[in-house]
């Protein structure tokens, strides 16, 4: 079974707006880590932010939020206000305890900002 | 900021021959990865390392694969037998053994395997 699942394989933004992009995962762990990962054209794997599974709140970073849905095992990245330099892969992914950090990714999602 | 870094970027080589793929993990981070990733697929744990051994390893990780620190900075993982089917992207990647509790893991840029 998935244990991360990404129904969005393309996703269209205008410049300024802000996007949802999904993620749903599948874990009987209490404890575990969300992650989510841009990858540009070029290829490198980006940090973009992280929800641990007991955060009583939802994560921000600048204009990346999660908004953690732990009854419906969601972590959807909701990217705000987007650039044309947001165009690119997200992944998400999931840590789960005692895998010494090791992740697990979904399929991703690729986001293509427009003018 | 510190960061991991890669060698080759991009190796072309023939089936059936020896591959070795070099990383450098941030300084004081203790666990490292390598994951792969086939083209326009998603990304694939491979093996972690911590203390000088292998933690974890997937399936995709047999016997034709194998890592080692030979030196206390890089981080290699050689593939003895390359197959058609090993082209894809390998990312290494680096965990400081406590990151609070974000075990964030940092990338490099990858390299690009391809066999023909």
């Amino acid at each position: 079974a998935q244990k991360i699942t990404q129904t969005q394989p393309g996703m269209f933004v205008q410049e300024k707006e802000a996007v949802t992009l999904d993620c749903t995962y599948d874990t009987s762990d209490p404890s575990y880590g969300l992650f989510w990962y841009k990858q540009p054209s070029s290829g490198e794997m980006i940090f973009l932010i992280y929800q641990g599974s007991y955060d009583q709140q939802n994560a921000t970073e600048g204009r990346y939020s999660l908004n953690f849905q732990k009854a419906r095992k969601s972590a959807n990245l909701v990217i705000s206000a987007s650039q044309l330099g947001d165009s690119a892969m997200y992944f998400c992914a999931m840590r789960e305890v005692g895998t010494a950090s090791k992740l697990t990714f979904g399929t991703g999602t690729r986001l293509q900002v427009t003018l | 900021e510190p960061e991991v870094t890669q060698t080759p970027s991009h190796q072309v080589t023939q089936m059936g021959q020896e591959v070795i793929l070099r990383c450098v993990p941030i300084s004081n981070h203790l666990y490292f990865y390598w994951y792969r990733q086939i083209l326009g697929q998603k990304v694939e744990f491979l093996v972690s390392f911590y203390n000088n051994e292998i933690s974890e390893k997937s399936e995709i990780f047999d016997d034709q694969f194998s890592v080692e620190r030979p030196d206390g900075s890089n981080f290699t993982l050689k593939i003895r037998s390359t197959k058609l089917e090993d082209s894809a992207m390998y990312f290494c990647a680096s965990s400081p053994l406590d990151r609070g509790r974000t075990g964030e893991l940092f990338f490099g840029e990858g390299s690009r395997l391809t066999v023909l």
